[in-house]
């Protein structure tokens, strides 16, 4: 079975603090993975997405990486803000020659503190 | 604005009752999707839909009920026959002519709550 999980549920950091969320998925055979963020109530906003012969992107002070043989991602936040406070999904494609499926960890709630 | 819109924000709905929900985009994309996202939970495929008038079954698709009659358009019906029909609902598309690898770009969301 397809499954993607993340550690922690849930982080709070002070300020300007680096931090680091955990993503592995049990089926290495994917297509890429992509990294989300939700705000409370709202839908999603992609951040990062790393094809499966990459090795990592960056956005700014975002940075996600990617051991598809482990089946691991981490998103490293560097100098977190309070603006970073949200849920933070990771989703992998799975492509099945016509169709594609997307599956969603069940995310990592960061909460960074003034 | 490019981007996608669900209506309505907050929905309430009496037992036995049938709602829809309404997912419009204008990004021209061919490939739209409905999920369900429940506390704890990650989100949850419902019904995806490649072209018009084509739309396949997710993983979660009893007691719901679909339609695409246009390109723009891809409205979902909660039906009597969910049991379980509290959760937020996410409608998301995707252009396809770039190959699988796009992604996928998300509404809003409708919050749907059974009185």
């Amino acid at each position: 079975k397809q499954e993607v999980t993340q550690i922690p549920a849930a982080l709070s950091v002070p300020e300007g603090e680096n931090l680091v969320l955990n993503c592995s998925f049990t089926d290495s055979a994917i297509y890429n993975l992509q990294w989300f963020r939700q705000d409370p109530g709202k839908g999603l906003t992609s951040l990062l997405l790393i094809q499966s012969s990459q090795r990592e992107q960056t956005s700014g002070r975002l940075n996600a990486s990617l051991d598809k043989s482990s089946g691991r991602s981490t998103l490293y936040i560097a100098a977190s803000q309070p603006g970073d406070s949200a849920t933070y999904l990771c989703a992998v494609l799975y492509y099945g020659g016509a169709t594609n499926k997307l599956i969603f960890g069940t995310g990592t709630l960061l909460a960074v503190q003034p | 604005d490019g981007g996608i819109t669900q209506s309505p924000k907050y929905l309430f709905r009496k037992e036995g009752q049938n709602v829809t929900l309404s997912c419009e985009q204008n990004l021209n994309h061919d490939a739209m999707y409905w999920y369900r996202q429940d506390p704890g939970q990650g989100l949850r495929l419902i019904y995806y839909s490649q072209i018009v008038n084509d739309f396949q079954k997710g993983d979660i698709a009893e007691g719901y009920s679909v339609s695409r009659e246009k390109k723009e358009s891809f409205p979902l019906t909660v039906t009597s026959a969910q049991k379980n029909p509290t959760a937020f609902y996410l409608c998301a598309s995707r252009s396809t002519s770039r190959g699988p690898t796009d992604t996928q770009y998300f509404g809003p969301g409708t919050r749907l709550t059974v009185l």
